[in-house]
């Protein structure tokens, strides 16, 4: 799987939007970008993932740049509650349904400051 | 509340203790993973199930055993461990291995040898 680089710390005022970027300019086709969070003393939540095209859910918005060599995070109006550690991972397409393994990396700690 | 229970959330145990960290899950899933995270360091994959088989194994310790009955239960037996054994233990599920969607984790059990 694909190596990602992430900042390892941001800070983000309270009702700002909070862009996070990772780059994985090793990607394959066939590879995934997740994006997943981790709050203080609990476990990984996922939050979205994509293959090339901009996606977007209840929780936040991923940007892939049209070479997929990065992407970007973005948590439209940040609340205390999404201070977190977010990491970025690329993850493999096997084929049929079948992708590889979930392996993190450090990941960039948010602190959303009021 | 994920859907993913894990208890008990905190152990002590002495370094010649026997005791076993359990993860249930009522989600339908097929597929259970046991992560290990220590302080300051990423999370690492320890072992991996699907459909109550074990498919991975990274090098994991034999002081750690686990144990899948079901596809709802998976347990991680610890016996003889050492002071550097302390993290937080992690247990996740998805649908499949080939899940796309993404992994569901509990809280964690947090583990401190003496």
């Amino acid at each position: 799987d694909a190596k990602t680089t992430q900042p390892p710390s941001m800070d983000c005022a309270e009702g700002r939007a909070a862009n996070l970027p990772c780059n994985h300019s090793t990607i394959s086709g066939n590879e995934y970008v997740y994006w997943y969070r981790q709050i203080h003393s609990q476990g990984p939540q996922y939050i979205i993932h994509g293959l090339k095209n901009n996606e977007t859910n209840e929780m936040a918005s991923l940007i892939i740049t049209e070479d997929r060599k990065s992407s970007t995070l973005i948590l439209p109006h940040a609340t205390l509650r999404d201070t977190a550690v977010y990491y970025c991972i690329v993850r493999v397409d096997q084929g049929s349904g079948n992708t590889g393994k979930l392996i993190f990396g450090q990941g960039t700690t948010l602190q959303v400051k009021p | 509340e994920t859907g993913v229970t894990q208890t008990p959330r905190h152990l002590v145990m002495g370094m010649t203790n026997k005791k076993s960290l359990k993860c249930e899950q009522h989600l339908g899933h097929n597929a259970m993973y046991w992560y290990k995270q220590s302080a300051k360091k990423p999370l690492e994959l320890m072992f991996v199930y699907n459909f109550k088989e074990q498919t991975e194994n990274n090098s994991v310790p034999s002081r750690f055993s686990p144990e899948c009955p079901n596809s709802s239960h998976l347990f991680l037996h610890l016996h003889t461990l050492q002071p550097e054994d302390s993290a937080l233990y992690l247990c996740a599920s998805s649908q499949d291995v080939g899940e796309r969607v993404g992994y569901t984790f509990g809280s964690g059990t947090r583990l401190t040898v003496v």
